[in-house]
């Protein structure tokens, strides 16, 4: 089991379809993480959140479109997606942002598979 | 980000010390040796991490060199439940102004277990 909760596990949609992944922790970080994983390859950072704010965005596509509504949630809003984008997503979380927080592992969920039909 | 280099699989007999190497040559002085494992379909998993000194926790050891040019993972008595990808990263400041930090995640290792 992790701390970082990711729902739902599986999603299959549609290319015109909107849907949401959704991510929550209760450790009282400050910084969250969408990361993308293709099968077979490593994860890759998409967004850094610290203190609600965006602070990294690694030139992600804008039909993928962050939000983190309070320091405990992050979610990531997809719409009219490509099947190229079926992958793993995997939230993550830390302390926080910073030199201060650089020796502060950061806490992964399980992810959500998602695939584009 | 310094990059990390790790052989691409590695095999290791139950109840034996697993040894898991990593070279990251080019480390700079301020970046962190970080260890994470992927059990199939699971999310990465934190193990230890390290600067210079050698760290021991409940789940491993980390040994780095004096240089920092490359370190060891150290699983001591191996289950098959250890069987996953193991990653090491050299985690950096994201810019001069230390104003955020990433994880860049290579290939891995995939340790594999056996009975």
């Amino acid at each position: 089991d992790t701390e970082v909760t990711q729902t739902p596990k599986h999603l299959v949609m549609g290319m015109t379809n909107k849907k949401s992944l959704k991510c929550e922790q209760h450790m009282g970080h400050r910084a969250m993480y969408w990361y993308k994983q293709k099968a077979k390859k490593p994860p890759e950072l998409m967004f850094v959140y610290s203190y609600e704010k965006l602070s990294i965005n690694e030139s992600v596509p804008s039909r993928f479109s962050p939000e983190c509504p309070n320091s405990s949630l992050l979610n990531l809003h997809l719409h009219a997606l490509q099947p190229e984008d079926s992958a793993l997503y995997l939230c993550a979380s830390s302390q926080g942002q910073g030199r201060r927080y650089s020796n502060q592992p950061q806490h992964f969920g399980d992810g959500t598979r998602l695939s584009i039909l | 980000d310094a990059k990390t280099t790790q052989p691409p699989s590695m095999d290791c007999a139950e109840g034996r010390a697993a040894n898991l190497p990593c070279n990251h040559s080019t480390i700079s002085g301020n970046e962190y040796v970080y260890w994470y494992r992927q059990i199939h379909s699971q999310g990465p998993q934190y193990i230890i991490h390290g600067l210079k000194n050698n760290e021991t926790n409940e789940m491993a050891s980390l040994i780095i060199t004096e240089d920092r040019k490359s370190s060891t993972l150290i699983l001591p008595h191996a289950t098959l439940r250890d069987t996953a990808v193991y990653y090491c990263i050299a985690a950096a400041l994201f810019n001069s102004g230390g104003s955020n930090y990433k994880l860049t995640f290579g290939k891995g290792t995939l340790l594999t277990v056996n009975p």
